[in-house]
């Protein structure tokens, strides 16, 4: 398997304009999470999907932000409009939780190191 | 509110000079105390899920203890290829499936 894949790795922007994130989790994972990590907050769980639904979006930090999974291969993460204190790395992560263990390993991929100018 | 407090922030150590690192948390209900390394430009990896106080686990050099209150990783005789950020996670009630991560211990190791 391929690991969790993201694109693109980097991304420079400048303000205002709009940002997505791809993200494709890991065949068979069910559950699907979007995280930012900064130097000053570290890594904070932005929102996660079960099964394709969103399950907890409270880490949203604003309404600029949106997440969809339109399918179980397939996520993207958008900022619009994008602001320079956005500028951080953005992950994307998948698991395959088991009920029976409680065994949930997240799986990150390698991120999206986004500059806002 | 579930929070994860690592320490120390920054750890420099010579290779074969054992040391560990602390993970302090408080948590209502924990479903799972997990341990991540993450090199520079990298995800974080997987090494370690502990599930109750007194639980050990061990991966070569690195061995994850937990109590109650806090998971201690242990490095033994530690190699330069070991510097990395370890990154300690929980899981608990509240979160659901998610995982609450703290600020990392950056460790370097020298030769």
């Amino acid at each position: 398997d391929a690991g969790v894949i993201q694109s693109p790795r980097h991304e420079v922007t400048e303000m205002g304009q709009e940002v997505t994130l791809r993200c494709k989790p890991i065949s068979g994972h069910d559950y699907l999470f979007w995280y930012r990590q900064t130097m000053m907050r570290g890594l904070e769980l932005l929102i996660y999907f079960n099964n394709n639904v969103p399950i907890d979006d409270s880490g949203m930090p604003e309404d600029r932000f949106s997440a969809k999974m339109p399918n179980a291969s397939f996520s993207t993460l958008k900022i619009q409009p994008s602001e320079p204190r956005d500028s951080a790395v953005y992950f994307c992560a998948s698991s395959n939780y088991e009920a029976a263990t409680s065994y949930n390993e997240q799986f990150f991929g390698p991120g999206t190191r986004l500059t806002v100018l | 509110e579930d929070q994860v407090t690592q320490s120390p922030e920054a750890l420099r150590l010579q290779e074969g000079e054992s040391s560990s690192l602390n993970c302090s948390y408080t948590v209502s209900g924990l479903r799972g105390l997990f341990w991540y390394r993450q090199d520079p430009g990298k995800g974080p990896e997987f090494l370690f899920t502990l599930y109750s106080a007194g639980e050990e686990k061990e991966k070569e050099r690195l061995k994850a203890t937990l109590t109650k209150k806090e998971s201690f990783l242990h490095i033994t005789a530690p190699k330069p290829e070991d510097s990395a950020t370890y990154l300690c996670a929980v899981r608990g009630n509240q979160a659901g499936t998610a995982l609450i991560f703290g600020k990392g211990t950056t460790l370097s190791v020298s030769s």
